[in-house]
């Protein structure tokens, strides 16, 4: 079976400092990869997707930036970051087709400080 | 665009009462649709989907759905909610077998003991 994995779990981070998430998927090939944030008491808001290696969408002009570096691994990065980047980031995934569904990694709480 | 509208922000229900919410869509051709929940803390897990077939939908824990074409609405419903269902709720639409899944805003359930 599927599964995905986000990390790390919650990181607290000075202004200004870079950033690292992480999420690998296991158990299936050649997913679509997204990044999203959920502020608090908002809904979810797509950061970037990936439909394949080195391939990165934006929807958000934002001080974020995404890496799809192999199949199964997508990597959320910022050089400095801002108090409002602030939230909770949610990896998922998907597969093509009839049967699309999209699965969620547990996800990352930042705070910038 | 395609866009997806929860009727509330925050309903607040006693146990054993009866829980409709409402979700509605922009039309755009194909769609599936699903709803998901996210328990405090945690992150958001698939409770129905539906895809083609019969427009009535059950999922996990007590949940169904009902899709109305002619409406573009997609009402998650529960006859008794309890104490443990209170989390918030988010609908989804995959328009088109795309690699897009378009979230609604949620709705955030409180069930009273």
């Amino acid at each position: 079976s599927q599964t995905i994995h986000q990390w790390p779990a919650t990181l607290v981070q000075p202004v200004g400092s870079p950033l690292s998430l992480e999420c690998t998927v296991e158990g299936t090939s050649n997913p679509n990869l997204y990044w999203y944030r959920q502020a608090a008491g908002r809904g979810l808001q797509l950061l970037f997707y990936s439909v394949g290696i080195g391939q990165i969408s934006s929807e958000v002009p934002q001080n974020l930036s995404a890496s799809r570096p192999q199949d199964r691994q997508f990597i959320l990065s910022s050089k400095k970051l801002l108090l409002s980047d602030s939230g909770f980031y949610l990896c998922a995934w998907s597969v093509w087709g009839t049967g699309n569904t999209i699965y969620f990694g547990e996800g990352s709480w930042l705070t910038v400080v | 665009a395609q866009s997806v509208s929860q009727h509330n922000h925050h309903v607040i229900l006693s146990e054993a009462a009866s829980l409709e919410l409402g979700c509605n869509y922009s039309y755009g051709g194909t769609v599936n649709l699903f709803w998901y929940v996210q328990y405090p803390g945690q992150h958001l897990q698939l409770l129905l989907k539906y895809f083609s077939g019969d427009p009535l939908v059950k999922g996990i824990k007590g949940f169904e759905a009902e899709f109305i074409k002619s409406k573009f609405s997609f009402n998650l419903r529960k006859p008794s909610v309890q104490w443990s269902d209170t989390a918030e709720y988010f609908c989804a639409v995959n328009f088109n077998y795309g690699q897009n899944f378009v979230f609604g805003p949620g709705t955030r359930l409180s069930v009273l003991p």
